[in-house]
């Protein structure tokens, strides 16, 4: 099956720096590879997704870049503030395979 | 947050004792999943769904069995829990695959 690896575990930044997670993943034919982030003791949401006939996908201060012959997606923050402070997980998912992987979690701090 | 809930949101149980968690969703998802949260490990997928009925184990399923006997709902029971199946447990639904899954609450698990 697939295996997601997800660096750093832990990031600390400065209020306006930006923050970039990477992961990895295992399985060539995974296809949708979507980014959560979680609070702490809130549920997981998304932030941003990207699929594979994609290369990079931006939303505001959030970007995720996508190189599949690598088979490794990266999530972009620019311009960080005190409330991008959380964990951020990565996952990956095959099309016709409903059982999606996720990677151990990225704990983000800006500091102010 | 996707009209999803789950029940209870605590439960502090003892070894050998069966648990029954539940997941209620208002969106008819067609897809329901299981996952369990513990540090180091991110989101581990233990059952899912893809239909009334219609389930299937993930990469952690050992020791836990799912049922779905309507779209709206989906239970995870620890036939006997053990400590090692102190963790969070997360519900998710999915539309339709693969794309964003919705996560509900969580439930914090305590087996003594």
């Amino acid at each position: 099956g697939e295996n997601v690896e997800q660096h750093p575990s832990t990031l600390s930044v400065q209020e306006g720096d930006s923050a970039v997670i990477k992961c990895t993943y295992s399985d060539s034919a995974s296809n949708y590879f979507p980014w959560y982030k979680q609070e702490l003791g809130k549920r997981p949401q998304l932030i941003i997704d990207i699929r594979s006939n994609v290369g990079e996908k931006k939303d505001q201060r959030i970007a995720v870049t996508l190189n599949k012959t690598a088979k490794h997606f990266s999530l972009h923050i620019t311009e960080t503030q005190p409330e991008d402070s959380a964990v951020y997980f990565c996952a990956a998912i095959v099309n016709n395979n409903n059982d999606m992987r996720f990677g151990a979690g990225t704990r983000l701090t800006v500091k102010p | 947050d996707a009209g999803i809930t789950q029940s209870p949101r605590h439960k502090v149980t003892e070894t050998g004792t069966p648990v029954t968690l539940r997941c209620h969703q208002t969106e008819n998802h067609r897809y329901m999943y299981w996952y369990r949260q513990d540090p180091g490990h991110g989101l581990r997928l233990i059952h899912y769904s893809y239909g009334v009925k219609d389930t299937d184990k993930g990469e952690v399923s050992d020791g836990y069995s799912v049922s779905r006997s309507k779209t709206e709902d989906f239970l995870l029971t620890l036939e006997s829990a053990t400590s090692s199946q102190t963790s969070v447990y997360f519900c998710a639904t999915q539309a339709g695959g693969p794309n964003e899954q919705f996560f509900g609450p969580g439930t914090r698990l305590t087996v003594l």
